[in-house]
């Protein structure tokens, strides 16, 4: 069955300080890989995903991600954090065999301290 | 182009009434989702739809149903809330097909639910 697990529940990280968010996946095939970031009582927005092609892939705002196969992993990293970057981050694998469903992680919440 | 939108934003039930909630999208997409998010838990998948007038089970389907009479719209209908219906509710939708790089899932802005 397809999963995805984000570690870390909650980070905390100085404003310029580096990032890196954890993502671990179970899917058979090739998986479709994509990080979306929340902010407070908004909806999902779209970072960056990766399918095919170089892993490592860039996204809006400044934010990269790596997908390494031999290790199930698709960590999201940012070298500089911004005040803004706060919210919450969630990792997610599709699955084109069952209606292109969607597996979340059960997210990531950032808090930049000045 | 309004992308995906939910009506309504905010509603507040009793125990054992009933409502629904509305999906519509204006892209033309085939797959049309329904998630919840609850603290700590993520977004779970309620049902979807590969298309107008089917629709599937997904992770966590039990006290809800769901229609697809129109290939923009999605309705989720509650028939009798329960306090454990609390939580957000998002609509995603999809072009449809096997997924291509160029695909993205939208979200709508979502519905906030509580069930007293």
């Amino acid at each position: 069955a397809q999963s995805v697990t984000q570690p870390d529940i909650h980070i905390t990280v100085s404003e310029g300080a580096s990032l890196e968010l954890r993502c671990n996946y179970s899917y058979g095939a090739t998986p479709y890989l994509f990080w979306y970031v929340q902010s407070p009582g908004q909806g999902l927005q779209l970072l960056l995903k990766y399918f095919s092609g170089d892993t490592l892939v860039q996204g809006i705002k400044g934010f990269e991600a790596e997908f390494k196969r031999s290790q199930s992993s698709f960590n999201l990293r940012k070298p500089s954090v911004h005040w803004s970057d706060a919210a919450e981050y969630f990792c997610a694998v599709g699955a084109s065999h069952t209606g292109n469903q969607f597996y979340f992680g059960t997210g990531t919440s950032l808090t930049v301290i000045p | 182009n309004a992308g995906v939108t939910q009506t309504p934003k905010f509603r507040v039930l009793k125990t054992g009434q009933s409502m629904t909630l509305l999906c519509a999208q204006d892209m033309n997409h085939e797959y049309m989702y329904w998630y919840r998010q609850d603290p700590g838990m993520g977004l779970r998948l309620i049902h979807y739809s590969v298309g107008e007038g089917t629709t599937a089970k997904g992770e966590v389907p039990d006290g809800y149903n769901v229609s697809r009479l129109k290939k923009q719209n999605f309705l989720l209908g509650l028939e009798s809330a329960a306090p454990s219906q609390t939580s957000v509710y998002f609509c995603a939708s999809i072009v449809g097909g096997v997924i291509h790089s160029t695909d993205t899932q939208y979200f709508g802005p979502g519905t906030r639910l509580t069930v007293l």
